[in-house]
């Protein structure tokens, strides 16, 4: 079992619709947690942070942590096209340098 | 300013070249990373520098040689790479090492022929 696991996809949803990404892992000493948004052939760009527990809003973008429940998630409200991107969350452990990725989710906003 | 720069963008080259990627950061970060990220995949820790000196090494074949000239520097030099280790060559920098928020450059795009 990956310590990480989050659904390749793709996920394609229509322009406007409010998508839920969405990651879980296993190891319980995860206190740091993150979404970047990859465009082809770009680098990961950081798109929200998260420290412990609950959620953290954005602009459109919400990330929500559930501890309890080793899960989180990351919700865009008015996708557009230009949301078309892979998101990857990421995780660490406190004092821990080494980030855990998720395989990544690729979205298509369809116009 | 959030920003890594990393040179070049592309770079094609032969087994037998020696070649070297570059980046940069201006933000005052002390620990920078490379990575190696293949497609469809996340990107895979090569190495880290805290303090300019290196901090881990990922078990990464000494065909891969990084430096760390100074604080706003990392370099990674590359001699006799085989064509499996064509891929994108992503750097990224933290404020310290342990500390999570690490911000990526756009990767330089390596093809071994």
């Amino acid at each position: 079992q990956k310590e990480v696991e989050q659904d390749p996809g793709p996920l394609s949803v229509p322009e406007g619709a409010i998508v839920s990404l969405n990651c879980t892992y296993s190891n319980s000493a995860f206190q740091y947690f993150m979404w970047y948004r990859q465009y082809s052939r770009k680098g990961p760009e950081l798109l929200m942070y998260t420290y412990s527990s609950g959620n953290k809003e954005d602009g459109r973008f919400t990330a929500q942590v559930d501890k309890s429940s080793k899960y989180i998630s990351l919700f865009i409200r008015d996708s557009q096209p230009s949301d078309s991107a892979t998101y990857l969350c990421a995780m660490s452990a406190d004092s821990n340098y080494q980030l855990i990725w998720g395989a990544g989710t690729k979205l298509i906003i369809k116009p | 300013d959030t920003e890594v720069t990393q040179t070049p963008k592309h770079l094609v080259m032969g087994m037998t070249n020696k070649k070297s990627l570059k980046c940069e950061q201006h933000m005052g970060h002390r620990a920078m990373y490379w990575y190696k990220q293949k497609a469809k995949k996340p990107p895979e820790l090569m190495f880290v520098y805290s303090y300019e000196k290196l901090s881990i090494n990922e078990s990464v074949p000494s065909r891969f040689s990084p430096e760390c000239p100074n604080s706003s520097l990392l370099n990674l030099h590359l001699h006799a790479l085989q064509p499996e280790d064509s891929a994108l060559y992503l750097c990224a920098s933290s404020p310290s090492q342990g500390t999570d928020t690490q911000y990526f450059g756009p990767g330089t795009r390596l093809t071994v022929l």
